[in-house]
């Protein structure tokens, strides 16, 4: 089985704050991703990585970024965290067939 | 741009009974179409999928079609039970051609009332 672990699952933090959102991958795939799930706007691409290092821009990249040192790990970051960066974010991979597998996802709260 | 059109976003249907959700794409380059089960608190969870070359796939309760021509997909769930209650999301994706875009549906939130 595909597994995507998504450390924090529910986080509060103050507007302004840095805030770093993990995922682990344990399947040596090369493709990860992170969305970000809104009611009434499904799952929206924010940054995706074909390899250690590399990175790409999705759909809303603004006032986020990545960092992908190691194979298994991608991070998502939030420089300064805002009120509208409240959301469910979801980290994914692509697996045999390019297939994409999703983490349990973490709720972030942002006041 | 590139889209990817989900009805109904809300679906009730009484156990035991079929449910049927619709999803319309835009890209022609498409060629991979999956499904995925969002259960409450938890991440979207793969239960079928599509490729091209196929206009239909069945696994147990669930089944998916294709019309390439007309760029819809379904996907059927039969006998319905209070468990399938969950929000469903349909997926579009042109893989094999370098790139790794999904466009994914709004959801469809389904009950299965008892």
């Amino acid at each position: 089985d595909v597994k995507v672990t998504q450390s924090s699952r529910y986080l509060v933090k103050r507007t302004g704050e840095k805030v770093f959102l993990e995922c682990v991958q344990d399947m040596d795939h090369e493709n990860m991703f992170w969305y970000r799930q809104d009611p009434g706007l499904g799952l929206r691409l924010i940054y995706f990585s074909y390899d250690v290092k590399m990175k790409e821009k999705g759909d809303i990249p603004e006032g986020y970024s990545v960092s992908r040192e190691k194979k298994e790990r991608f991070s998502l970051i939030l420089e300064s965290a805002s009120t509208n960066q409240t959301s469910m974010y979801l980290c994914a991979i692509t697996g045999t067939g390019n297939t994409i597998y999703f983490g349990e996802g973490s709720w972030l709260t942002v006041v | 741009g590139e889209n990817v059109e989900q009805h109904p976003s809300t679906l009730s249907v009484q156990e035991g009974d079929s449910a049927v959700i619709k999803c319309t794409y835009s890209d022609s380059a498409s060629n991979y179409f999956p499904w995925y089960k969002q259960e409450l608190g938890k991440g979207p969870q793969l239960i079928i999928d599509i490729r091209s070359n196929v206009g239909e796939k069945k696994d147990q309760r669930i089944a998916v079609t294709l019309n390439k021509t007309a760029k819809h997909f379904s996907l059927h769930i039969t006998e319905t039970q209070p468990e399938d209650s969950a929000v469903y999301f349909c997926a579009a994706s042109p893989i094999g051609s370098g790139t790794y875009k999904y466009i994914f549906g709004t959801g469809t939130r389904l009950k299965v009332l008892a």
